[in-house]
Formats: structure tokens, C-alpha cells, sequence
């Protein structure tokens, strides 16, 4: 079974709307870590936040925010006031308690259209 | 720029070759990670060394071999390559020393095209 899911394929928004970009996880594990990763078109991957599961305080960095919501298994990825040059592929990731490996979504693929 | 480096960055081959990817990590991490994201599979993790030493294995190919070095510069060799094995490989550091959940730097990859 997938243990990241990221439903939406593909995004295509207008510059400057807001978009919310969906991962839902599975685990059995308490204590767990989820990160966001970006991918331009360039191909290499871009580290964009880590979270741990104890901490469900949303985080909001300069037009990125993120709320990570445990009763639903949740950790949404918000930007504001898209640009251009947030066009990239996005990819959720989960690490359990023991061992550092991560468990990829299949990742949206958003498109910011000027 | 991460501060991982991934040598060469792109790589053609024939199928039944053998060739070999190379990854320096950060400066100080002693973990390496390497994962395998092709269309079709999406991103998987194959192997982790720490400090050396096999830590992890995940959907890592018999044909498919990793190592770390002393200097904790790592290579991953593959084998008996197949069309399907062309896909990008990244190479991945982190500190190593802090247990479970550890952020992950990567590198630019390896984008490798059997023929």
C-alpha cells in the first residue's frame, strides 16, 4: 500500500491565485517526520520543510505555508500568490521512527500560467 | 546547491553494460542515500551506507551494488543494464547522527539512458 498519497496528478493555475497542493500519509508509527520537496524543471530535488509528528503547528514561510493535521493524516502544502516560478513538481515525503529512509509520493506536477 | 555532487550528470549506455554513479555528500554528513525515480515507478529508495556500513535496503535490484568510502564519497554500480533501468538516480546526504527523520540533501543527479 502507498504510504504517501498525492491525488492530484497535475495543477494548472493563474499567476497570483492561491494553490493548495494535497498529501495524505499512512503510517502505524507515533513519531514520524514529513517533509516537502520541489522539483523545477531543472530535475534536481529541493528540500522545503520538515515536520515531526509531535509538532502540528502550521508553519507559514514567506508565501508557503503548511498544515499538518494528524486526525486526518494530512500535510497540505499551501502557496500564495503563485508565480511563475513556483512551476515545479512537488513531492511529499514520510520517514518512520526507526530508519531514515523516505516514502515518496507520486508528486503534483503544478503549473503556474502568467 | 545542496552541496551533494553527482558525477557524471548524464550517462548513455548499451543494455548488458555495467557503469558506475558517484556521489559526494555535505561536508560532515556521514549517511548517503540513493533512490531511483523513473516514469513508471515514481522515486524509490535503493540503498543507504552510514559512516561506511549498509544501513538500509530498500527496492534495490540483485544487479544493482552500492558502496561508501573512507572518505564517504559512495558508488553505485550497476549491471547487466536493462532498457528499464533508465530512469534518474539521485544520491542523497544527511548528518547521520541524529536517529529517525534526518532531512535529506540532494544531489543534482544522474540521468541514465539505456539503448
Amino acid at each position: 500500500a502507498q504510504k504517501v498519497t498525492q491525488a492530484q496528478t497535475e495543477i494548472s493555475v493563474v499567476e497570483k491565485e492561491d494553490v493548495t497542493l494535497d498529501c495524505v500519509y499512512e503510517t502505524r508509527d507515533t513519531t514520524y517526520y514529513l517533509f516537502w520537496y520541489k522539483q523545477p524543471p531543472s530535475g534536481e530535488l529541493v528540500f522545503l520543510i520538515r515536520r515531526n509528528s509531535f509538532d502540528e503547528q502550521n508553519e507559514i514561510s514567506g508565501r508557503y505555508s503548511w498544515n499538518f493535521q494528524k486526525s486526518t493524516s494530512s500535510f497540505n502544502f499551501t502557496i500564495t500568490a503563485s508565480q511563475v516560478v513556483d512551476s515545479a513538481v512537488y513531492f511529499c515525503a514520510l520517514s518512520e521512527e526507526v530508519g531514515n529512509q523516505f516514502y515518496f509520493g507520486t508528486g503534483t506536477s503544478l503549473t503556474v500560467i502568467p | 546547491d545542496s552541496g551533494v555532487t553527482q558525477t557524471p550528470k548524464h550517462l548513455i549506455t548499451a543494455t548488458g553494460q555495467r557503469v558506475t554513479l558517484r556521489c559526494s555528500p555535505r561536508s560532515g554528513d556521514l549517511s548517503v542515500y540513493w533512490y531511483q525515480q523513473s516514469l513508471d515507478q515514481g522515486l524509490q529508495f535503493l540503498i543507504q551506507y552510514y559512516n561506511g556500513e549498509e544501513r538500509a535496503k530498500g527496492n534495490i535490484l540483485e544487479r544493482f551494488s552500492a558502496q561508501q568510502f573512507p572518505d564517504l564519497h559512495s558508488e553505485l554500480n550497476l549491471s547487466s543494464l536493462e532498457l528499464g533501468d533508465s530512469a534518474l538516480y539521485f544520491c542523497a546526504s544527511s548528518v547521520g547522527t541524529q536517529g529517525g527523520g534526518e532531512t535529506q540533501y540532494f544531489g543534482p543527479g544522474t540521468r541514465l539512458l539505456v539503448l
